[in-house]
């Protein structure tokens, strides 16, 4: 079974340092991986995806993850923090079934 | 038109009423999803539909009752819920078809108290 797992609960960083919020995951065949962020009261976003390709995929708002293949992660980054960015955050697989999403960070940027 | 809207945006109801969640997108979308989600968790699958056709039921209770009309609009009807029921319900839409690779575009969600 596909399955994506989130280490960290919180994040805390401060605005205008680097970000990294962590995702690992567990598939068979080829990682279908997917990040989106929620913000209080909201729906999800969509941030970016991996299929195939370059290991650096770019998203929006400036964010970018990294896929490592023999580390099975797929760690989403972005170089300076901003307050606005704070929020839930989950790293989704894509499973025959639909997505399977990890328990979710949150992230929370101070000034 | 990249937007998928939900309404109501909020719903009271009690355990013997009878409502209905609406969802419609205008994206040219063959896939639609109903998600459960509660407070700081991740979403859980409920349904999913497929040109129209129910594909996936995750075992939920059939005090839900999904509908997709036409290709832009999906429902779920409510009937008898319980308190444990109340919680976010976020629709999403895609690309249909085989392509695992496709994200999906969530609404803002229905926020569901049933008292």
């Amino acid at each position: 079974a596909q399955s994506v797992a989130q280490p960290e609960d919180q994040v805390n960083v401060a605005e205008g340092n680097p970000l990294t919020v962590k995702c690992t995951y567990s598939v068979s065949g080829n990682p279908y991986l997917f990040w989106y962020v929620q913000y209080p009261n909201r729906g999800l976003q969509f941030l970016l995806k991996y299929i195939t390709g370059d290991n650096l995929v770019k998203g929006s708002y400036g964010f970018e993850a990294e896929f490592n293949k023999s580390q099975t992660s797929f760690h989403l980054k972005k170089p300076s923090a901003l307050v606005s960015d704070s929020a839930l955050y989950f790293c989704a697989v894509r499973d025959p079934r639909g997505l399977i999403f990890g328990q979710g960070t949150e992230l929370s940027v101070k000034p | 038109d990249t937007e998928v809207t939900q309404t109501p945006k909020h719903l009271v109801m009690g355990m013997t009423n009878k409502k209905s969640l609406k969802c419609e997108q205008h994206m040219g979308h063959r896939a639609m999803y109903w998600y459960k989600q509660k407070a700081k968790k991740p979403p859980e699958l409920m349904f999913v539909y497929s040109y129209e056709k129910l594909s996936i039921n995750e075992s939920v209770p059939s005090r839900f009752s999904p509908e997709c009309p036409n290709s832009s609009l999906l429902n779920l009807h409510l009937h008898a819920l319980q308190p444990e029921d109340s919680a976010l319900y976020l629709c999403a839409s895609s690309q249909a078809g085989d392509r695992g690779y496709n994200e999906q575009f969530f609404g803002p969600g229905t926020r569901l108290t049933v008292l």
